[in-house]
Protein backbone atom coordinates (compact mmCIF):
# COMPACT_ATOMS: atom_id res chain seq x y z
CA UNK A 1 0.00 0.00 0.00
CA UNK A 2 0.82 3.44 -0.72
CA UNK A 3 2.36 5.70 2.14
CA UNK A 4 0.28 8.45 1.07
CA UNK A 5 -3.16 7.71 -0.03
CA UNK A 6 -5.43 10.23 -1.79
CA UNK A 7 -9.17 9.31 -2.69
CA UNK A 8 -10.44 10.10 -5.22
CA UNK A 9 -8.05 9.89 -7.53
CA UNK A 10 -10.86 11.24 -10.53
CA UNK A 11 -13.90 13.63 -10.04
CA UNK A 12 -15.45 15.59 -12.43
CA UNK A 13 -18.44 17.69 -10.86
CA UNK A 14 -20.16 20.77 -11.73
CA UNK A 15 -20.00 24.57 -10.91
CA UNK A 16 -21.03 25.49 -7.33
CA UNK A 17 -20.98 21.97 -5.82
CA UNK A 18 -18.88 21.36 -2.40
CA UNK A 19 -15.81 18.95 -3.28
CA UNK A 20 -13.62 17.28 -0.53
CA UNK A 21 -10.18 15.38 -1.25
CA UNK A 22 -8.70 12.92 1.28
CA UNK A 23 -5.39 12.62 2.45
CA UNK A 24 -3.77 9.71 4.18
CA UNK A 25 -0.68 8.95 5.17
CA UNK A 26 1.37 5.73 7.40
CA UNK A 27 4.38 7.67 7.44
CA UNK A 28 4.21 8.86 10.93
CA UNK A 29 4.94 12.73 9.54
CA UNK A 30 3.50 15.37 11.23
CA UNK A 31 3.74 17.78 8.40
CA UNK A 32 1.19 17.69 5.81
CA UNK A 33 0.64 19.71 2.60
CA UNK A 34 -1.58 20.45 -0.66
CA UNK A 35 -0.36 21.28 -3.68
CA UNK A 36 -2.18 22.09 -6.83
CA UNK A 37 -0.52 21.61 -10.50
CA UNK A 38 -1.96 23.14 -13.64
CA UNK A 39 -0.80 21.79 -16.70
CA UNK A 40 2.86 22.07 -17.48
CA UNK A 41 3.49 24.31 -14.49
CA UNK A 42 5.08 23.02 -11.70
CA UNK A 43 2.97 22.37 -7.61
CA UNK A 44 2.12 25.36 -6.35
CA UNK A 45 1.23 24.98 -2.11
CA UNK A 46 -2.43 25.74 -1.34
CA UNK A 47 -2.33 24.62 2.55
CA UNK A 48 0.11 23.03 4.90
CA UNK A 49 0.17 21.58 8.26
CA UNK A 50 2.48 20.97 10.98
CA UNK A 51 0.38 19.19 13.60
CA UNK A 52 -3.59 18.60 14.18
CA UNK A 53 -3.41 22.07 15.90
CA UNK A 54 -1.49 24.23 12.84
CA UNK A 55 -2.78 25.26 9.94
CA UNK A 56 -1.12 27.59 7.18
CA UNK A 57 -1.82 29.56 3.73
CA UNK A 58 -0.02 28.52 1.06
CA UNK A 59 0.27 31.06 -2.17
CA UNK A 60 -3.08 30.11 -3.62
CA UNK A 61 -5.84 29.25 -0.57
CA UNK A 62 -8.44 31.32 -2.14
CA UNK A 63 -11.50 29.24 -3.02
CA UNK A 64 -9.96 26.48 -0.39
CA UNK A 65 -10.08 25.58 3.16
CA UNK A 66 -8.68 22.41 4.70
CA UNK A 67 -9.12 20.01 7.55
CA UNK A 68 -6.32 18.29 10.05
CA UNK A 69 -8.83 15.49 11.53
CA UNK A 70 -5.59 13.77 12.77
CA UNK A 71 -2.25 13.58 12.30
CA UNK A 72 -2.53 10.71 9.50
CA UNK A 73 -5.26 12.54 7.99
CA UNK A 74 -5.55 16.01 5.86
CA UNK A 75 -8.57 17.12 4.13
CA UNK A 76 -9.05 19.93 1.41
CA UNK A 77 -12.60 21.19 0.50
CA UNK A 78 -13.52 23.12 -2.31
CA UNK A 79 -16.87 25.15 -0.79
CA UNK A 80 -18.14 26.15 -4.68
CA UNK A 81 -16.17 24.68 -7.07
CA UNK A 82 -15.20 26.81 -10.22
CA UNK A 83 -14.09 25.62 -13.38
CA UNK A 84 -10.31 27.31 -13.10
CA UNK A 85 -9.89 25.15 -10.02
CA UNK A 86 -9.97 22.16 -12.38
CA UNK A 87 -6.09 20.50 -11.91
CA UNK A 88 -4.30 17.85 -10.36
CA UNK A 89 -3.74 18.04 -6.45
CA UNK A 90 -1.33 16.23 -4.78
CA UNK A 91 -1.16 15.62 -0.92
CA UNK A 92 2.58 15.04 0.19
CA UNK A 93 3.91 14.61 3.69
CA UNK A 94 7.65 15.56 5.53
CA UNK A 95 9.27 14.91 8.79
CA UNK A 96 11.02 17.97 8.47
CA UNK A 97 10.04 21.44 7.19
CA UNK A 98 11.88 23.46 4.78
CA UNK A 99 13.86 21.46 1.88
CA UNK A 100 13.15 18.32 4.00
CA UNK A 101 12.03 14.89 1.95
CA UNK A 102 8.55 15.32 0.68
CA UNK A 103 6.21 12.57 0.15
CA UNK A 104 3.83 13.01 -2.28
CA UNK A 105 0.45 10.87 -2.84
CA UNK A 106 -0.18 9.88 -6.70
CA UNK A 107 -2.59 12.69 -6.92
CA UNK A 108 -6.05 13.75 -7.19
CA UNK A 109 -7.44 14.88 -10.68
CA UNK A 110 -10.32 17.44 -10.13
CA UNK A 111 -12.58 18.11 -13.16
CA UNK A 112 -15.02 20.95 -12.58
CA UNK A 113 -17.70 21.65 -15.55
CA UNK B 1 13.51 33.43 -1.53
CA UNK B 2 16.17 31.64 -4.10
CA UNK B 3 14.53 31.63 -7.69
CA UNK B 4 15.77 29.04 -9.74
CA UNK B 5 16.34 28.81 -13.55
CA UNK B 6 16.19 25.43 -15.66
CA UNK B 7 16.03 24.78 -18.83
CA UNK B 8 12.25 24.22 -20.10
CA UNK B 9 13.21 21.02 -22.13
CA UNK B 10 15.96 18.60 -22.85
CA UNK B 11 16.02 15.48 -25.19
CA UNK B 12 18.83 12.63 -25.15
CA UNK B 13 19.21 9.02 -26.33
CA UNK B 14 19.54 5.55 -24.43
CA UNK B 15 22.38 5.48 -22.42
CA UNK B 16 23.67 8.52 -22.80
CA UNK B 17 24.67 10.34 -19.86
CA UNK B 18 22.28 13.57 -19.54
CA UNK B 19 23.39 16.97 -17.35
CA UNK B 20 20.29 19.12 -16.21
CA UNK B 21 21.80 22.33 -14.81
CA UNK B 22 19.72 25.04 -12.64
CA UNK B 23 20.72 28.45 -11.81
CA UNK B 24 19.97 30.04 -8.44
CA UNK B 25 22.33 33.28 -8.43
CA UNK B 26 20.96 34.83 -4.83
CA UNK B 27 21.29 31.09 -3.15
CA UNK B 28 21.83 32.16 0.68
CA UNK B 29 24.01 30.62 2.72
CA UNK B 30 21.80 28.13 4.32
CA UNK B 31 20.06 26.83 1.45
CA UNK B 32 20.24 23.61 0.61
CA UNK B 33 19.59 22.09 -3.47
CA UNK B 34 17.07 19.62 -4.11
CA UNK B 35 16.03 17.99 -7.26
CA UNK B 36 12.52 15.96 -7.85
CA UNK B 37 11.46 13.88 -10.59
CA UNK B 38 7.89 13.79 -11.93
CA UNK B 39 6.41 11.13 -13.97
CA UNK B 40 2.92 12.02 -15.93
CA UNK B 41 0.26 11.77 -13.52
CA UNK B 42 2.16 10.45 -10.37
CA UNK B 43 3.63 12.90 -7.63
CA UNK B 44 7.02 13.91 -7.58
CA UNK B 45 9.71 11.87 -5.90
CA UNK B 46 12.79 13.13 -4.04
CA UNK B 47 16.16 12.54 -6.33
CA UNK B 48 19.21 14.15 -4.31
CA UNK B 49 19.55 17.16 -2.34
CA UNK B 50 23.11 18.90 -1.59
CA UNK B 51 24.74 21.95 -0.22
CA UNK B 52 28.22 21.90 -1.98
CA UNK B 53 30.49 19.97 -4.26
CA UNK B 54 29.03 16.75 -5.36
CA UNK B 55 26.54 14.27 -4.18
CA UNK B 56 26.08 10.90 -5.35
CA UNK B 57 23.47 8.18 -5.04
CA UNK B 58 22.15 5.68 -6.92
CA UNK B 59 19.84 7.30 -8.73
CA UNK B 60 22.03 10.88 -9.62
CA UNK B 61 24.81 12.51 -8.92
CA UNK B 62 24.58 16.30 -8.08
CA UNK B 63 27.52 18.78 -8.67
CA UNK B 64 27.73 22.08 -6.59
CA UNK B 65 30.75 24.94 -7.95
CA UNK B 66 31.93 26.64 -4.90
CA UNK B 67 30.06 29.72 -5.50
CA UNK B 68 27.05 27.29 -5.45
CA UNK B 69 25.25 29.88 -7.74
CA UNK B 70 24.44 26.55 -9.77
CA UNK B 71 23.89 23.37 -9.66
CA UNK B 72 24.16 20.22 -12.09
CA UNK B 73 22.24 16.86 -11.94
CA UNK B 74 23.98 14.31 -13.85
CA UNK B 75 21.94 10.97 -14.60
CA UNK B 76 24.05 8.47 -16.13
CA UNK B 77 23.34 6.09 -18.79
CA UNK B 78 19.65 6.90 -19.00
CA UNK B 79 16.91 4.69 -19.87
CA UNK B 80 13.39 5.59 -21.75
CA UNK B 81 11.65 5.45 -18.37
CA UNK B 82 14.03 8.65 -16.93
CA UNK B 83 11.55 10.39 -19.34
CA UNK B 84 9.98 12.68 -17.06
CA UNK B 85 9.77 16.25 -15.66
CA UNK B 86 13.09 17.54 -13.18
CA UNK B 87 12.37 19.76 -10.43
CA UNK B 88 15.03 21.92 -8.71
CA UNK B 89 14.19 23.50 -5.21
CA UNK B 90 16.20 25.87 -2.99
CA UNK B 91 15.69 26.50 0.55
CA UNK B 92 16.72 26.20 3.85
CA UNK B 93 15.85 23.36 5.78
CA UNK B 94 14.43 25.44 7.94
CA UNK B 95 12.20 27.42 6.22
CA UNK B 96 8.52 27.41 6.01
CA UNK B 97 6.93 25.34 3.32
CA UNK B 98 5.48 27.97 1.65
CA UNK B 99 9.23 29.53 0.59
CA UNK B 100 9.89 26.47 -1.45
CA UNK B 101 9.31 26.48 -4.80
CA UNK B 102 8.42 24.20 -7.13
CA UNK B 103 9.01 25.93 -10.89
CA UNK B 104 7.63 24.82 -13.96
CA UNK B 105 10.84 22.83 -14.12
CA UNK B 106 12.75 20.79 -16.87
CA UNK B 107 10.98 18.10 -19.42
CA UNK B 108 13.58 15.48 -20.20
CA UNK B 109 12.28 13.19 -23.07
CA UNK B 110 14.80 10.29 -23.85
CA UNK B 111 14.66 8.65 -27.46
CA UNK B 112 15.62 4.90 -28.34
Amino acid sequence: DADVTQTPRNRITKTGKRIMLECSQTKGHDRMYWYRQDPGLGLRLIYYSFDVKDINKGEISDGYSVSRQAQAKFSLSLESAIPNQTALYFCATSERGGTGELFFGEGSRLTVL
Amino acid sequence: LAKTTQPISMDSYEGQEVNITCSHNNIATNDYITWYQQFPSQGPRFIIQGYKTKVTNEVASLFIPADRKSSTLSLPRVSLSDTAVYYCLVGDVDSSASKIIFGSGTRLSIRP
